[in-house]
C-alpha cells in the first residue's frame, strides 16, 4: 500500500529565503506525482504535475525534482514571501486515477 | 475553460438528519469525479470515485453514499449523519489522460 510522508511538518521562516520542501513515497511505481497549495479553510491549488517520465518541473518561483527510483520528490521556493503562507501537500499516483496525499507542510513565512 | 463548482460553502446539520453535496464540472466531458474528506489535523481521504455515470467505486466503508446521475455531477449524501462525519469535503475532477486533478473549493461540514 502507498504510503505517502512529508517533512517537514511545520516550517517557519523570514521573507526571501530559499527553501525545500520534501516528499516521500513508499513504492516507487508512480504514474505521476502532483503538488498543491491550500490555503486555510480553502481548497486546493494545484502547483506542478509532473509526469513518471519527467525529472522537474518549473512554475515562476517553484520547482519541484522527482526521484522515482528513491521514493523521492522535493518543492522549491526561491525568494519567499509572505503569500507563500499555505499547506503544501504532495499527492502520487499508480495509476493515472486515483492520487494518494500526504499530509502536509505548514509554511508560514514571516514578514 | 473547465470549472468545477462546489455547493454549499459550509453547513451545520444536527446529528440524524440527511445529507447532500453536489459537485458539477464544466467545459469538460467524461471526467472521472472525486469526493475527498479531510478531516481536522488528518490527511486527505479519498471516500468515492467515479469513471462513469452510475459507476461508483467506495474506498471507505461508512455512513456515506455517493451518485454521480449525470456526467459532470457528482452528489454525496448520507441518510443520517453522525457526529464523526464532520470535516471539510472536497470534489476533485481529473481528464482521462496523464493529468491531475483540479479540486473544488470545498463544503465545511459541522455534525451538531
Amino acid at each position: 500500500k502507498q504510503e505517502v510522508t512529508q517533512i517537514p511538518a511545520a516550517l517557519s521562516v523570514p521573507e526571501g529565503e530559499n527553501l525545500v520542501l520534501n516528499c516521500s513515497f513508499t513504492d516507487s511505481a508512480i504514474y505521476n506525482l502532483q503538488w498543491f497549495r491550500q490555503d486555510p479553510g480553502k481548497g486546493l491549488t494545484s502547483l506542478l504535475l509532473i509526469q513518471s517520465s519527467q525529472r522537474e518541473q518549473t512554475s515562476g518561483r517553484l520547482n519541484a525534482s522527482l526521484d522515482k527510483s528513491s521514493g523521492r520528490s522535493t518543492l522549491y521556493i526561491a525568494a519567499s514571501q509572505p503569500g507563500d503562507s499555505a499547506t503544501y501537500l504532495c499527492a502520487v499516483t499508480p495509476n493515472g486515477q486515483n492520487f494518494v496525499f500526504g499530509p502536509g507542510t505548514r509554511l508560514s513565512v514571516l514578514p | 475553460s473547465q470549472t468545477i463548482h462546489q455547493w454549499p460553502a459550509t453547513l451545520v446539520q444536527p446529528v440524524g438528519s440527511p445529507l447532500s453535496l453536489e459537485c458539477t464540472v464544466e467545459g469538460t466531458s467524461n471526467p472521472n469525479l472525486y469526493w475527498y474528506r479531510q478531516a481536522a489535523g488528518r490527511g486527505l481521504q479519498l471516500l468515492f470515485y467515479s469513471v462513469g455515470i452510475g459507476q461508483i467505486s467506495s474506498e471507505v466503508p461508512q455512513n456515506l453514499s455517493a451518485s454521480r446521475p449525470q456526467d459532470r455531477q457528482f452528489i454525496l449524501s448520507s441518510k443520517k449523519l453522525l457526529l464523526s462525519d464532520s470535516g471539510f469535503y472536497l470534489c476533485a475532477w481529473k481528464d482521462r489522460g496523464n493529468y491531475g486533478y483540479t479540486f473544488g473549493s470545498g463544503t465545511r461540514l459541522t455534525v451538531v
